[in-house]
């Protein structure tokens, strides 16, 4: 199956510093879903874009849908230790009983 | 509390044996998934179900089979005939239609002995 092109692999970072990653893809999403998976844990949901060109903040954590509706990025200002961990993208076909497509997953480690 | 319940967190299979791993959510939610993760890999999709009774395959089915005989269930087997068995295995559900979010268990960890 498809999969999305999601930029950097892996970060490490210094605590404080802000971070950015992206996904795109060749193909046109209706949703775009960011989560963040803990070591030995399941996904968990942080933002879910739902219009081309929205703009969603969940605390530190700022996500946008892109206009031409095939990327997103999401951005986590200030980060602290507990944010490591590994952040997927995912895109979702409405019609396609909300089957996803993921990116590969960016690794965050952050330095305290 | 809702939630969706995956049973149990590890798993040990020996050569030629089949073993089921337990997916269970009171959300109500229509549609379950099942995804096999490798090491520093993305998810997979192995077979997901719309509705009770019906179940289709996904990207990676060969070697794996499901049952959908109950709404709050959707149980995984790996059988036999899948030879490298050992990852992480995640299942998910969301309500049908709609666009929305898939929401996941805690994941249980299969290994070979």
């Amino acid at each position: 199956g498809q999969q999305l092109n999601q930029s950097p692999q892996s970060m490490f970072i210094q605590e404080g510093e802000d971070v950015s990653m992206n996904c795109t893809s060749s193909s046109i999403f209706n949703t775009w879903l960011w989560y963040k998976q803990d070591p030995g844990e399941g996904p968990v949901l942080l933002i879910a874009l739902y219009k081309a060109g929205e703009l969603t903040s969940n605390g530190r954590l700022t996500a946008q849908f892109g206009i031409t509706r095939k990327d997103s990025f999401l951005n986590i200002s200030a980060s602290i230790p507990s944010d490591v961990g590994i952040y997927f993208c995912a895109g979702q076909f409405r019609n396609a009983g909300n089957m996803l497509t993921f990116g590969g997953g960016t690794r965050l480690m952050v330095k305290p | 509390d809702g939630g969706i319940t995956q049973s149990p967190k590890y798993l040990f299979r020996k050569e030629g044996q089949n073993v089921t791993l337990s997916c269970e959510q009171n959300l109500n939610h229509d549609a379950m998934y099942w995804y096999r993760q490798d090491p520093g890999q993305g998810l997979r999709l192995i077979y997901y179900s719309q509705i009770v009774n019906d179940f289709q395959k996904g990207d990676i089915a060969e070697g794996y089979s499901v049952s959908r005989e109950k709404k709050e269930s959707f149980p995984l087997t790996v059988t036999s005939a899948q030879k490298n068995p050992t990852a992480f295995y995640l299942c998910a559900s969301t309500f049908w239609g709609g666009g929305q979010p898939q929401h996941f268990g805690d994941g249980t960890r299969l290994s070979i002995l």
